[in-house]
């Protein structure tokens, strides 16, 4: 059974960093691209950055461009966001999540229960 | 960036009655397109991709139509764990967007 736990959210100034991780368990995490979402307070789904099974293609929404970095550490099955100059309108909940069987792209089968970011001073 | 357009906003439906979804694309994305589930306090699920499969243990009274611009997604008979958020999703490119979503309301 698939299972993704996110972790590392929390409260945060503005221009301050955080990370975040997601612990994938079973399924062969090393064969699957992984993306991170987000979900502002009351709001719909917003698409933040995506990784390639084996690290060598990411991508990026331009909102989160340059200020947040995704990465993964296959032999701990863990996925990371790292996220630098934080910004008040970053808070929201951040959901990894596992992409379908097939050549990418393709979209999100699994996802985790997500991690809540505040960003306020 | 390719925009996804959903209406209505929300739809009122009453239990056993048809609900009927649409998203449209700004653009062409064949069928790279995919809906999702959203209940209140719960991450969402993959209800439908490629347009028309079904995910994996969803029922048969959901069902997904369209490529090109015009998607729809169809519940046949609304249960009362039916009622939620629905998105649709393209991933036509390597920068995945998403609609803005239709609340699934009891009529």
């Amino acid at each position: 059974q698939v299972h993704l736990v996110e972790s590392g959210g929390g409260v945060v100034q503005p221009g301050g960093s955080l990370k975040l991780s997601c612990a994938a368990s079973g399924f062969t995490f090393n064969i699957y691209g992984m993306h991170w979402v987000r979900q502002a307070p009351g709001k719909g789904l917003e698409w933040v950055a995506y990784i390639q099974y084996d690290g060598n293609i990411k991508s990026y929404a331009d909102s989160v461009k340059g200020r947040f970095t995704i990465s993964r550490d296959n032999s701990k099955n863990t996925l990371y966001l790292q996220m630098n100059s934080l910004r008040v309108e970053d808070t929201a909940v951040y959901y990894c999540a596992k992409v379908v069987n097939g050549t990418p792209p393709r979209p999100f089968e699994y996802w985790g229960q997500g991690t809540l970011v505040t960003v306020s001073s | 960036e390719i925009v996804m357009t959903q209406s209505p906003a929300t739809l009122s439906v009453s239990p056993g009655e048809r609900a009927t979804l649409s998203c449209r694309a700004s653009q062409s994305i064949s069928t790279n397109l995919a809906w999702y589930q959203q209940k209140p306090g719960q991450a969402p699920g993959l209800l439908i991709y490629d347009a028309s499969t079904r995910a994996t243990g969803i029922p048969a009274r959901f069902s997904g139509s369209g490529s090109g611009t015009e998607f729809t997604l169809t519940i046949s008979s609304l249960q009362s764990e039916d009622f939620a958020v629905y998105y649709c999703q393209q991933y036509n490119n390597w920068l995945w967007t998403f609609g803005q979503g239709t609340k699934v309301e009891i009529k």
